[in-house]
C-alpha cells in the first residue's frame, strides 16, 4: 500500500565513480518515469517505461546514463563516471495506465551530490 | 519533441489576491495537460488536470483553461492563502505518453 519508494535518499560520491539509484513503483502501475531536478530548476525528463514496450530514452543526457526495469516493476538508473553537473535530485514516478495515462505519483527522490 | 514554456518563473501575490500561471506547448498532438504543486522539500503532487476535449475545469479555488488553437493553457488560483506558496509545474503529454514539464513557477503568497 506504500507509495513510490526510492533509494538511496541521499548519495554523495566522488567524480568519476558510478552510482545506482533504485525506484520501487506502486504495485500494479505499468508506467514508470525518471526525471531530474537540479537545484531550483524544473523537471527534466530522462526516460519512460511502459509495460513491455521499448523504453523512451530520448531524455537521457549522455551515454553515461542508463536505466532498466526488471520484471515490469523495480527500476534502476545508473550513472557511470559521474560528473559534478550530474548533481541533482533524481525523481521517479509511476502511473496506473499507459494508454490513457493519468496522475503520476512521485517518489521522494534521490539527492545525488558529486564532489 | 514537445517543448513546454512556463511564465512567470516567480510570482508574488498578496493573500486573498488571484494568481495566474501561463504555459505554452509546441506539439499540436498533445492532449493531456496536468498541473503539479511542489512544496518545499517535498515531492510534486497533481492538483488539477485537463484533457484536450475540455476548455475549462474548476476545483474549488483552482481552475485551468485550455486554448488548443493557440496551444496555451493557464492555471488560476483565486483567494490565495499562505499554503498556496509552492512551486507549480505545468506539463503536456504528446504521443507516446511522454510527459514534458515546464520550468516551474515559484509562487509566494504574502500574508
Amino acid at each position: 500500500g506504500a507509495g513510490v519508494s526510492q533509494s538511496p535518499s541521499n548519495k554523495v560520491t566522488e567524480k568519476g565513480k558510478d552510482v545506482e539509484l533504485r525506484c520501487d513503483p506502486i504495485s500494479g502501475h505499468t508506467a514508470l518515469y525518471w526525471y531530474r531536478q537540479s537545484l531550483g530548476q524544473g523537471l527534466e525528463f530522462l526516460i519512460y517505461f511502459q509495460g513491455n514496450s521499448a523504453p523512451d530514452k530520448s531524455g537521457l543526457p549522455s551515454d553515461r546514463f542508463s536505466a532498466e526495469r526488471t520484471g515490469g516493476s523495480v527500476s534502476t538508473l545508473t550513472i557511470q563516471r559521474t560528473q559534478q553537473e550530474d548533481s541533482a535530485v533524481y525523481l521517479c514516478a509511476s502511473s496506473l495506465a499507459g494508454g490513457q495515462i493519468g496522475e503520476l505519483f512521485f517518489g521522494e527522490g534521490s539527492r545525488l551530490t558529486v564532489l | 519533441g514537445e517543448n513546454v514554456e512556463q511564465h512567470p518563473s516567480t510570482l508574488s501575490v498578496q493573500e486573498g489576491d488571484s494568481a495566474v500561471i501561463k504555459c505554452t506547448y509546441s506539439d499540436s498532438a498533445s492532449n493531456y495537460f496536468p498541473w503539479y504543486k511542489q512544496e518545499l522539500g517535498k515531492r510534486p503532487q497533481l492538483i488539477i488536470d485537463i484533457r484536450s476535449n475540455v476548455g475549462e475545469k474548476k476545483d474549488q479555488r483552482i481552475a485551468v483553461t485550455l486554448n488548443k488553437t493557440a496551444k496555451h493553457f493557464s492555471l488560476h488560483i483565486t483567494e490565495t492563502q499562505p499554503e498556496d506558496s509552492a512551486v507549480y509545474f505545468c506539463a503536456a503529454r504528446a504521443a507516446g505518453n511522454k510527459l514534458t514539464f515546464g520550468g516551474g513557477t515559484r509562487v509566494l503568497v504574502k500574508p
